[in-house]
Order: C-alpha cells, then sequence, then structure tokens
C-alpha cells in the first residue's frame, strides 16, 4: 500500500513568514496530492489540491508543488497569519486503491 | 445546505457494549467512508463504501462493521467495543471516490471504559 510521509510534525513561526510541509510518498502511480487543514475542535476540510499533470498551483497565499519524479510534494503558505494556525494534513491515495492514505500531520503555530 | 451529519458528537460507554454511531450526507455522494484519528497518528480510514450494498476494508478495520442499505447513511457500528476504540471518528463522503474532495463530518468523540 501506500506510504505516506510528512514533515516536519510541528511547524512554529512568526506571522508574516512563510511556512512549508512536505510529504513524500511511495507508490508512483499515486495521482491526486490534497491538503486538509483541521482547526482545533475542527473537522478536516480541503484547502487546496493538485493532481500529477501539473507541478505547481496557487490560491492566494497557499500553493501546492508536486515534483513527480522525487515523489513528493509540499505546501506552501505565504504572509502566514494567527488564523492559519492548524493542524495540516497530506494525502496520497495509491493509484490503484480506493483507501486515501493521510499523513500523520503538522501543526503549524503562527506567533502574533 | 450541504453536509454531513454524525450522531452522536460524544459518547461514553463501557466495554462490550455495542453502540452504532450514525453517518448522513446530503449530496448524494456515492463514496463515503469512516476514519479514526488518534494523536500523533493521523486519519486512518476504517471501511469505505463505493456505492449501496458496497463496502470495503480500511487500513483499520479490525473491530468494526459498517452497512451501506441506502445512499445517504453509512452507519458505523462497534459491537463489542474496547478501550483501544476510544478515538475521534469522522464520516465523510466524495463524489465518486478517494481521488477527489473528502467532505467531512463534525466528528464523534468516544471514551470506552
Amino acid at each position: 500500500g501506500e506510504n505516506v510521509e510528512q514533515h516536519p510534525s510541528t511547524l512554529s513561526v512568526q506571522e508574516g513568514d512563510s511556512a512549508v510541509i512536505k510529504c513524500t510518498y511511495s507508490d508512483s502511480a499515486s495521482n491526486y496530492f490534497p491538503w486538509y487543514k483541521q482547526e482545533l475542535g475542527k473537522r478536516p476540510q480541503l484547502i487546496i489540491d493538485i493532481r500529477s499533470n501539473v507541478g505547481e498551483k496557487k490560491d492566494q497565499r497557499i500553493a501546492v508543488t508536486l515534483n513527480k519524479t522525487a515523489k513528493h510534494f509540499s505546501l506552501h503558505i505565504t504572509e502566514t497569519q494567527p488564523e492559519d494556525s492548524a493542524v495540516y494534513f497530506c494525502a496520497a491515495p495509491a493509484g490503484g486503491s480506493y483507501i486515501p492514505t493521510f499523513g500523520r500531520g503538522t501543526s503549524l503555530i503562527v506567533h502574533p | 445546505e450541504a453536509q454531513v451529519t454524525q450522531n452522536p458528537r460524544y459518547l461514553i460507554t463501557v466495554t462490550g457494549k455495542k453502540l452504532t454511531v450514525t453517518c448522513s450526507q446530503n449530496m448524494n455522494h456515492e463514496y463515503m467512508s469512516w476514519y479514526r484519528q488518534d494523536p500523533g497518528l493521523g486519519l486512518r480510514q476504517i471501511y469505505y463504501s463505493m456505492n449501496v450494498e458496497v463496502t470495503d476494508k480500511g487500513d483499520v478495520p479490525e473491530g468494526y462493521k459498517v452497512s451501506r442499505k441506502e445512499k445517504r447513511n453509512f452507519p458505523l457500528i462497534l459491537e463489542s467495543p474496547s478501550p483501544n476504540q476510544t478515538s475521534l471518528y469522522f464520516c465523510a463522503s466524495s463524489i465518486s471516490g478517494n481521488k477527489e474532495t473528502q467532505y467531512f463530518g463534525p466528528g464523534t468523540r468516544l471514551l470506552v471504559l
């Protein structure tokens, strides 16, 4: 099955700094890479996703980059704000699987 | 309003007492699934369903059952709960599979004594 590793597990930044979270995956047939944000006590919600036919996707202050050769993808948050503080999960469903494999999560703390 | 609902939101029970957590979605989604979330382990899928009467095991199915008799409902059954099933449970749905946006329910926090 798919193996997804997510780093770092905790990330602390100052407001206005950039934050980068990286995930690696094992199945070269994986072709869909979402990122979910989970605020404290809330449900996970999709914030951005990318498919394997593109290398980068941006939505205002967040972006995702994909390197299929190296089998990793990253979430980039620029100009971080305190409301960006949350746990972020990546996922990489294996190519032939119906099971979405999630990373273990990154707790992002943005200090005002 | 398009949504996924779960009930109950909080549940304390004792070992061996059968319980059911309900999940319902009003988006006409084909794919539904259950996850458990434990500290440091992320989200792990328990069971999923591709459509009515079609269910299959996820990564951690032991001790759980599911059914999909109607498209909108996907209950999670713990026939004999044990303390290691104490966790936060999420139901989720998507249009047709795991390579699309998963819409999560609000979560059910279960404590098994």
